[in-house]
């Protein structure tokens, strides 16, 4: 199976909002509930920012969402902070016992 | 919470490393358990899983047959003994904790990860 096809880079201002899609298939994100998303900064432990689509974790802001529409999953970020600048990737259960990873995404705060 | 992965080195091709997660915080068997790399300028890659009891076994196509990944429940340590390395090999490897026992969903928490480097 392939990876996850997300946009390479996102941006924008304090205080704006962005989201970054996740494009797997029906095989993937479109026939399960069990897509993640991950921030990531360089160096650190990737942490959980969304699980099952769009729960989140305790102590993840409620700026932080997901969603999912076909084969698409989405993370969507309001209220953008400067502290927010990450890499940020997807994660879809695969079936048969594997994950699917996202090719990740840069988010720059203007 | 913690994951405290250890074992990363500079290995030559062909050559074997076992890498180890030592965690805390939780109860160990209760979860299952993966390791996640991620090459060197590239995203994330899943790499392989166990279930809590260790009875269980999950590879990506692209280290089947030359990883094995195992946990020592008495120890809450896991493992991955990496046989046959590549160059494509070299990433840093992640270990990662699930939120189910008997399979994996997606990973809630993360170590910092450790260096393996298989020169080309």
């Amino acid at each position: 199976q392939s990876a996850l096809t997300q946009p390479p880079s996102a941006s924008g201002s304090p205080g704006q909002s962005v989201t970054i899609s996740c494009t797997g298939t029906s095989s993937d994100v479109g026939g399960y509930n069990y897509v993640s998303w991950y921030q990531h900064h360089p160096g650190k432990a990737p942490k959980l920012m969304i699980y099952e689509v769009n729960k989140r974790p305790s102590g993840v802001p409620d700026r932080f969402s997901g969603s999912k529409s076909g084969n698409t999953a989405s993370l969507s970020v309001s209220g953008l902070q400067a502290e927010d600048e990450a890499d940020y990737y997807c994660c879809s259960y695969g079936g048969t016992n594997n994950l699917l990873f996202g090719g990740g995404t840069k988010l720059t705060v203007l | 919470v913690q994951l405290v992965e250890s074992g990363g080195n500079l290995v030559q091709p062909g050559g074997s490393l076992r890498l180890s997660c030592a965690a805390s915080g939780f109860a160990f068997t209760s979860f299952a358990m993966g390791w996640v790399r991620q090459p060197p300028g590239k995203g994330l890659e899943w790499v392989s899983a166990t279930s809590g009891t260790g009875t269980s076994t999950f590879y990506a196509d692209s280290v089947k047959g030359r990883f094995t990944i195992s946990r020592d429940n008495s120890k809450n340590t896991l493992y991955l003994q990496m046989n046959s390395l590549r160059a494509e090999d070299t990433a840093i490897y992640y270990c990662a904790k699930d939120s189910w026992s008997t399979t994996i969903r997606g990973f809630d928490f993360w170590g910092q990860g450790t260096q393996v480097t298989v020169p080309s």
